[in-house]
């Protein structure tokens, strides 16, 4: 079996100042991670996947990961943030080779202030 | 190359009416899923298709809910007889293939189904 946990439902920052979102998992193997954005009304678009290769990983628009076994953690962060970075953010867990389905945290919504 | 899409965006239906809502993969992918996002249980798996067939239909919430897939292409996801709480956004995705874990998923732009 395996989970997802993500701290904090709503995260708020200001323009320019450092995002950081949590996620904690669970798993029995160890696990394929993935963090998706999903922007009002559309479906969700992959930022960055750790798959057991280097434990930082870097995505698109700036973000990126850090892979902590001992911690089971997986948070994702970015220096700065902009108002474009607005949206919701999904930490997803699969359990390696032969899995096939992704097991969602519950998301966290980013607001930027200007 | 177009990503995933599905029909139709919105879905307006009354209690007890079957819906189909459909999904159209990226060109080469065999593996296909289907999601539900609901405010109140988050993303859920439904199912996956790895070409025509389904080996793991135990995501389904119900008996009223089947899904097909033909060609190895399109899918069908259909929900006889629908309740209030069968509203929320349908996500479908595709990817090269399955049983691999690593393989990026890629999402469509999702149906939302409203039951009244």
């Amino acid at each position: 079996a395996q989970s997802v946990t993500q701290l904090g439902s709503h995260v708020s920052v200001s323009e320019g100042a450092l995002v950081l979102l949590r996620c904690n998992y669970s798993s029995s193997v160890p696990p394929y991670l993935f963090w998706y954005v999903q922007y009002p009304n559309q479906g969700l678009q992959l930022l960055l996947k750790y798959t057991s290769a280097a434990t930082l990983v870097k995505g698109i628009n700036g973000f990126e990961a850090e892979f902590k076994k001992s911690e089971t953690s997986f948070h994702l962060t970015k220096p700065s943030a902009h108002m474009s970075d607005a949206a919701e953010y999904f930490c997803a867990v699969t359990s390696g080779a032969g899995s096939y389905q992704l097991t969602f945290g519950k998301g966290t919504k980013l607001s930027v202030i200007p | 190359g177009a990503g995933v899409s599905q029909s139709p965006s919105n879905k307006v239906t009354e209690k007890g009416k079957d819906v189909e809502l459909r999904c159209d993969p990226i060109s080469g992918h065999t593996a296909l899923y289907w999601y539900r996002q609901s405010l109140g249980q988050g993303l859920e798996f439904l199912i996956y298709f790895q070409g025509n067939s389904a080996p793991d239909k135990s995501g389904l919430p119900s008996d009223r809910f089947s899904a097909e897939r033909t060609g190895g292409s399109v899918s069908t996801l259909t929900i006889q007889r629908t309740q209030q709480e069968d509203s929320a956004v349908y996500l479908c995705a595709s990817s090269l293939r399955t049983g691999t874990g690593r393989n990026e998923q890629f999402f469509g732009p999702g149906t939302r189904l409203t039951v009244l």
